[in-house]
């Protein structure tokens, strides 16, 4: 059965930054890629942007470019989410979820979000 | 703000029908597919209806999605305490090239 894996609680300093991970199991993790969704308290969902786990092509948000990096390791099936330069509103649980293996999951001219498995998410703490 | 415009909240009783709505524009519902997904409290979300009607395998199909132009529709019928829970719906921005959500909607089941 497909399940994405994230790593733990983080708790960061104002200006630090914070890698999430993602461990992917049950399916060929080169077939598909990953979004990478955040959930500030009492919040809705932000979706903060997309690998493709074949190629490593990236789509980020306009609002965390330069401060984002999403990468991947075939090797051990695992994503990865780097968010530099924390701040407290950057304080949310971070998702993992999978998706199409191309940017937009496009077909017949009409692209799509699919995101049909999430991990467990991580919840980042950004305070002084 | 999130570019698609869901209510903040709907209610209705065990039973009955509701419907939930996703409002958009020509760059992002009127010209791409829309999913649905369910989140309850402190869990991940979880996906219920994708390209616009389509439902996952294990989801009933007391669970219904819709698309009319610009504004798409999750319906579910014969409501049951257990669908208390927060829904939201996404899509691709043609102009913003990547994905939104909707605001998200909380369902309750008096």
């Amino acid at each position: 059965q497909v399940q994405l894996v994230q790593s733990g609680t983080e708790v960061k300093k104002p200006g630090a930054s914070v890698k999430v991970s993602c461990q992917a199991s049950g399916y060929t993790f080169t077939n598909y890629g990953i979004y990478w969704v955040r959930q500030a308290p009492g919040q809705g969902l932000e979706l903060m942007g997309w690998i493709s786990a074949y190629n490593d092509h990236t789509n980020y948000v306009q609002t965390l470019q330069g401060r984002v990096t999403m990468t991947t390791d075939a090797s051990t099936d695992t994503a990865y989410l780097e968010l530099r330069s924390l701040k407290s509103d950057d304080t949310a649980v971070y998702y993992c979820a999978r998706g199409g293996v191309r940017r937009g999951s496009c077909s017949g001219g009409r692209c799509r979000v699919l995101a049909d498995y999430w991990g467990q998410g991580a919840l980042v703490t950004v305070s002084s | 703000q999130s570019v698609l415009t869901q209510p903040p909240s709907v209610s209705a009783a065990p039973g009955q029908t509701v419907t939930i709505s996703c409002s958009g524009s020509s760059s992002d519902i009127g010209s791409n597919y829309v999913s649905w997904y369910q989140q309850f409290p402190g869990t991940a979300p979880k996906l219920l209806i994708y390209d616009n009607d389509k439902r996952p395998s294990g989801i009933p199909d007391r669970f219904s999605g819709s698309k009319s132009g610009t504004s798409a529709t999750l319906g579910i019928t014969g409501l049951q305490t257990g669908d208390e829970a927060d829904y939201y719906c996404g899509t691709w921005d043609s102009s913003l090239s990547g994905g939104v959500f909707g605001g998200g909607t909380k369902l309750s089941v008096l």
